[in-house]
């Protein structure tokens, strides 16, 4: 079975920082893995997936997200946070079930950004 | 805009009422998949459909059931309504499946149940 871990719910950052939102997995097969964002009163959208190719993923926005099996880890980063980045973060894993893919996702983690 | 619409938007009901949320895929998209979002369980997978027919099940209770008709638009179905059904209901659609397609979120319809 599959799951997803997001540390921290909140994670606060200053315009300009580094932003770190952290996402471990568990899967029994090799994984697929996705980062959505969720801006206020919308749906998800996909930020960036990764699908067993190349271990750096590069998405939209300036996000990027590094696969790690052995930590079983699949970290969204961004080296310069705007203020346009405050949303809600979820990581979600999916592995192949009847034919079909569909995520699991983790509880989310929620961007601040102060000016 | 992703593309997916989704009715109403938000809605209000009494307990052991039912109510019907629609929800129309991108053009295209043969794939529609519901979601509830809340606050005690998180973003947790329903059911998925492919052309008309019910592709893979989730955390559905026995009280809800949704189809896809022939024009691909779907409905969520949710009867006997508790307290608990109060949530975000998320409907999105993807090309296919069988491969890791891309999924397209709606808006979400708000649903709270008093």
């Amino acid at each position: 079975a599959q799951s997803v871990t997001q540390l921290g719910s909140h994670v606060s950052v200053s315009e300009g920082a580094l932003v770190l939102l952290r996402c471990n997995y568990s899967s029994s097969v090799p994984p697929y893995l996705f980062w959505y964002v969720q801006y206020p009163n919308q749906g998800l959208q996909l930020l960036l997936k990764y699908t067993s190719a190349a271990t750096l993923v590069k998405g939209i926005n300036g996000f990027e997200a590094e696969f790690k099996k052995s930590e079983t880890s699949f970290h969204l980063t961004k080296p310069s946070a705007h203020m346009s980045d405050a949303a809600e973060y979820f990581c979600a894993v999916s592995e192949e079930e009847g034919g079909s893919y569909i995520p699991t996702f983790g509880r989310g983690t929620s961007l601040i950004v102060h000016p | 805009d992703s593309g997916v619409t989704q009715t109403p938007k938000h809605l209000i009901t009494a307990t052991g009422q039912r109510v019907t949320l629609r929800c129309s895929p991108r053009s295209g998209d043969l794939s529609v998949y519901w979601y509830q979002q809340s606050l005690d369980q998180g973003l947790q997978f329903l059911i998925q459909y492919y052309n008309g027919e019910e592709r893979a099940k989730g955390n559905i209770l026995e009280r809800f059931s949704a189809q896809q008709f022939p024009d691909l638009h779907s409905e969520l179905n949710l009867s006997s309504l508790e307290l608990g059904d109060s949530a975000l209901y998320f409907c999105a659609s993807s090309v296919a499946y069988g491969r890791v397609y891309e999924q397209y979120f709606g808006p979400g319809t708000r649903l709270t149940v008093t």
